[in-house]
């Protein structure tokens, strides 16, 4: 059975630091894609970054609200997701969640899509 | 970016009755779209992928159409267990991915 399980979430300054963590189980994760998104009190699911398997060079995105201050990054010997938040700010405040990315071809196009999602982590800005 | 629409934001069905929830793409995503159920402090659970095919475990009441900016997710008899929000996502031009806003299906 695939599973996601998300912590490190907390109540934390603005302008201070977090990490959250993705433990996997269920499948081979390396395999795979992950991503983070978030959900903002009384608003919808937002995508916040994305990382590839290493087999697709395991390179990184970033939503534009978060660049240059999240950081994506993956532990395949301990099959974690982690996203570190740095410099945050109460807009950041959300559930966070990760998410296995599913990858394929769509004609000359490659696309990913989400198949499991964690419960989430609360992640609380505020001074 | 692909701005997604979802309509109508609220539906309120009757259990054993339709639902039917719309999706709008701002250009044409293909079939890159998927339909997830989210209901509170839970984990959202993918229905639909490829607009149209169930992902696994997905119950057969539940049936996505549509390709290029017009998509249809339909549930054809409402359960109890159906009561939730619903977003559509596109996955055709990323990143980003993007949701549309969601619709609550609500007890009648």
């Amino acid at each position: 059975e695939v599973q996601l399980v998300e912590s490190g979430g907390g109540l934390v300054k603005p302008g201070r630091s977090l990490r959250l963590s993705c433990l996997a189980s269920g499948f081979r994760f390396g395999d795979y894609g992950m991503s983070w998104f978030r959900q903002a009190p009384g608003k919808g699911l937002e995508w916040v970054a994305f990382i590839r398997s290493k087999t697709f060079t395991g390179t990184t995105d970033y939503a534009a609200s978060v660049k240059d201050r999240f950081t994506i990054s993956r532990d395949d010997s301990k099959s974690f997701a982690y996203l570190q938040m740095n410099s945050l700010k109460t807009e950041d405040t959300a559930v966070y969640y990760c998410s296995r990315a599913v990858r394929y071809s769509s004609g000359r196009s490659v696309v990913y899509y989400f198949d499991y999602w964690g419960q989430g982590t609360l992640v609380t800005v505020s001074s | 970016e692909i701005v997604m629409t979802q309509s109508p934001a609220t539906l309120s069905v009757s259990p054993g009755e339709r639902a039917t929830l719309s999706c709008r793409a701002s250009q044409s995503v293909s079939t890159n779209l998927a339909w997830y159920q989210h209901k509170p402090g839970q984990a959202p659970r993918l229905l639909i992928y490829g607009a149209s095919t169930r992902a696994t475990g997905i119950p057969p009441r539940f049936s996505g159409s549509g390709s290029g900016t017009e998509f249809t997710l339909t549930i054809s008899s409402l359960q109890s267990e159906d009561f939730a929000v619903y977003y559509c996502q596109q996955y055709n031009v990323w990143p980003p991915w993007t949701f549309g806003q969601g619709t609550k299906v609500d007890v009648k």
